[in-house]
């Protein structure tokens, strides 16, 4: 089932911060992040574990709660380079990913 | 990190004819790849789960005789839309999964191929 990705589009001031959710109604193994911007391809960001685990990469990081199954990517400071859509895509015991339908991230200068 | 790519970036094809689209990873084996089809502003969708040595898994509502999917070797997973037609015009973007030694694997897209059926 395809995880649910809020809010849908973010539209921020460089230098400020966001949040993106995404809440599964599955049990969970693992949540991926990716970033795409317009006419590429995904760009991996980063993967997070059940156990509640919280990771960083530069100044985005995300944290997962297995027992809520939400993810929560954390884009502080945000630079223009930023923008594009964010996506996260979940994996439970099928051993593969779904992914959410996107959250569009627009930094204005 | 790891680098998969594509070929061809983009196809114009009339309807009625196959396309075949090739994803390779460059700098690993990969046992498994996927394939995605994603809509302008759309979510990436899966298709199928290609499997080195065995037959594809399609995901509910994917025609296995209009996708055609080969995955001969551990570093090439091949996807042939058959008989294509407007409506299997898309972008098309296959993803390689880096073998870390246990779950959960990274992975890595290729830079998609844009499929326009005339």
């Amino acid at each position: 089932q395809q995880p649910v990705q809020s809010p849908q589009a973010v539209i921020l001031r460089e230098g400020e911060d966001a949040v993106i959710n995404c809440s599964s109604s599955k049990a969970l193994y693992s949540v991926h992040w990716y970033r795409q911007k317009h006419g590429e391809a995904p760009v991996f960001l980063m993967i997070l574990l059940k156990g509640g685990e919280q990771k960083g990469h530069e100044k985005i990081s995300a944290s997962f709660n297995e027992k809520k199954q939400q993810s929560s990517l954390y884009l502080t400071a945000s630079q223009l380079s930023y923008s594009g859509t964010y996506f996260c895509g979940t994996e439970g015991d099928e051993d593969k990913i779904i992914f959410g339908k996107g959250t569009r991230l627009h930094i204005l200068p | 990190g790891a680098v998969v790519s594509q070929h061809p970036s983009r196809v114009i094809c009339k309807s009625g004819t196959s396309v075949k689209i090739e994803c390779r990873s460059l700098d690993f084996q990969a046992t498994t790849m996927f394939w995605y089809r994603q809509f302008p502003k759309k979510s990436l969708m899966l298709m199928a789960t290609s499997n080195e040595g065995s037959k594809a898994t399609y995901e509910q509502g994917v025609e296995k005789d209009k996708f055609l999917i080969n995955h001969a070797s551990l570093t090439l997973s091949t996807l042939t839309v058959t008989s294509a037609h407007p409506e299997d015009s898309s972008f098309y973007i296959c993803s390689a999964r880096e073998p870390s030694g246990s779950r959960p694997d990274t992975q890595y897209f290729g830079p998609g191929t844009r499929l326009t059926v005339l």
